[in-house]
């Protein structure tokens, strides 16, 4: 129940394509799910994040479809591009204990070609 | 400038010692977290402190160590215990333990040989 599944494992996108990165969970009590790039030698950080009052948040070219009934959300990266390349990871926090810890998913390698 | 620093960036040791790994923030931080990241398994939480003097086990902890003797610092000893050390290691911190979004530093990555 604590997992938050990632898929794909990889992914390649022409230049100027759609991106799209899924993950799942089923803890009906998290509350927070944000969206993590890392880049090759360097630590994640924090893209974007949703919570489950809405159902999409949009930042740039980046935008999160959250299904709350399917216990759904997604990464979509509109005009992809070659700087886009890296690995993004899904994650969810949230429980009955505010300090309950974020569980990440097990991160998409994304390459786009130029 | 404000971040989080790790430190070395690479690190090798030899199999039977131990070796720790630095992590420190400027941030003023009460929270601060270890994770291990292995190819294709995502990022696996070691320890995690919520203020000085104090710290929990995560989900990996065999085989670790950590200390918060002061609230900039959380070092992390990797012992001879821990039969596959080999990996990427990340610090992160956050401003308590009850806020969602984690800083992360640039991470190490230790070799044993």
């Amino acid at each position: 129940q604590q997992q938050v599944k990632q898929s794909p494992q990889s992914l390649i996108v022409q230049k100027g394509g759609i991106s799209i990165i899924n993950c799942a969970y089923e803890n009906t009590a998290f509350d927070y799910f944000p969206w993590y790039q890392q880049f090759p030698g360097k630590g994640p950080a924090l893209l974007i994040a949703i919570r489950p009052d809405v159902s999409e948040k949009k930042e740039g070219r980046f935008t999160i479809s959250f299904n709350k009934s399917a216990k759904q959300f997604s990464l979509h990266i509109m005009d992809s591009q070659p700087g886009d390349s890296a690995t993004y990871f899904c994650a969810a926090r949230g429980g009955r204990n505010r300090d309950d810890k974020i569980i990440f998913g097990k991160g998409t390698r994304l390459h786009i070609l130029p | 400038d404000g971040g989080i620093t790790q430190s070395p960036k690479y690190l090798f040791r030899k199999e039977g010692q131990n070796v720790t790994l630095s992590c420190e923030q400027n941030l003023n931080h009460d929270a601060m977290y270890w994770y291990r990241q292995d190819p294709g398994q995502g990022l696996r939480l070691i320890y995690y402190s919520q203020i000085v003097n104090d710290f929990q086990k995560g989900d990996i902890a065999e085989g670790y160590s950590v200390s918060r003797e002061k609230k900039e610092s959380f070092p992390l000893t990797v012992t001879s215990a821990q039969k596959n050390p080999t990996a990427f290691y990340l610090c992160a911190s956050s401003i308590s333990i009850n806020t969602d979004t984690q800083y992360f530093g640039p991470g190490t990555r230790l070799t044993v040989l």
